[in-house]
């Protein structure tokens, strides 16, 4: 099944310790993307990577690192989590190539992160 | 500007009655593609349904049907005979960019089906 792995679901974490939250596709798409979404804001991007070893700041990137070492995997690091990073965090890809086309997302099913 | 406009935060409607969200865009390119999400309680993502910036015919998958509107640039969902399972919340989305690579959300619109 064409999927997007992301773990954990949820996660209790204390302010300053760093977590990782992983996310794995078995689609073979390029474009891999880490979203955050909080109420009244929508999905805000938070880094994205056009393909292995390419990755690049979306709009909301201060506190968090990514990496693609690998086609499949992009997870998202948060060195010193903070409160304000208390969220609904999303990994999505996506198959790139001319437009229009009809293929949007594929999402993860969210990782709900709690920062006491 | 935003690229994505859902000026409806909140929505009800009687159940199995008709609904329409609103949904506005903005994008120079020839090129792009609308999407609708639905994200219910439990906070999947849940793909609804996709309407090509060439297509001519309105888009429509089951109850679901898209309302495109290219020269205002809009493109409403309209939900027909909605159901308790339908309350949940929606985004709209656009595709653009020359990988296809920008993907740009609303910031949605809850709707509640009342019975």
């Amino acid at each position: 099944e064409a999927q997007v792995t992301q773990n954990p679901r949820y996660l209790i974490t204390v302010t300053g310790k760093k977590l990782t939250v992983t996310c794995s596709q078995n689609m073979n798409h390029e474009y891999m993307s880490w979203y955050r979404q909080d109420p009244g804001l929508g999905l805000r991007q938070i880094y994205y990577s056009m393909n292995v070893e390419v990755t690049d700041k979306g709009d909301v990137p201060e506190g968090y690192k990514v990496s693609r070492k690998e086609k499949r995997n992009f997870p998202l690091i948060l060195e010193s989590p903070s409160p304000n990073q208390t969220s609904l965090y999303f990994c999505a890809s996506i198959r790139t190539g001319t437009l229009p086309s009809s293929y949007g997302y594929t999402f993860g099913s969210g990782t709900r992160l709690t920062v006491v | 500007a935003q690229k994505i406009t859902q000026t409806q935060p909140g929505m009800f409607v009687q159940e199995k009655e008709a609904v329409t969200l609103d949904c506005t865009y903005d994008t120079s390119d020839q090129s792009y593609g609308l999407f609708w999400y639905k994200q219910p309680s439990s906070g999947e993502m849940i793909f609804l349904i996709y309407q090509g910036s060439y297509d001519e015919q309105n888009a429509t998958e089951g109850r679901y049907s898209l309302n495109f509107q290219k020269a205002r640039k809009s493109a409403n969902l309209v939900i027909s005979a909605s159901q308790l399972g339908d309350s949940a919340m929606y985004f709209c989305a656009m595709r653009e960019g020359s990988y296809g690579n920008q993907f740009y959300f609303g910031t949605g619109t809850s709707l509640t089906v009342i019975p």
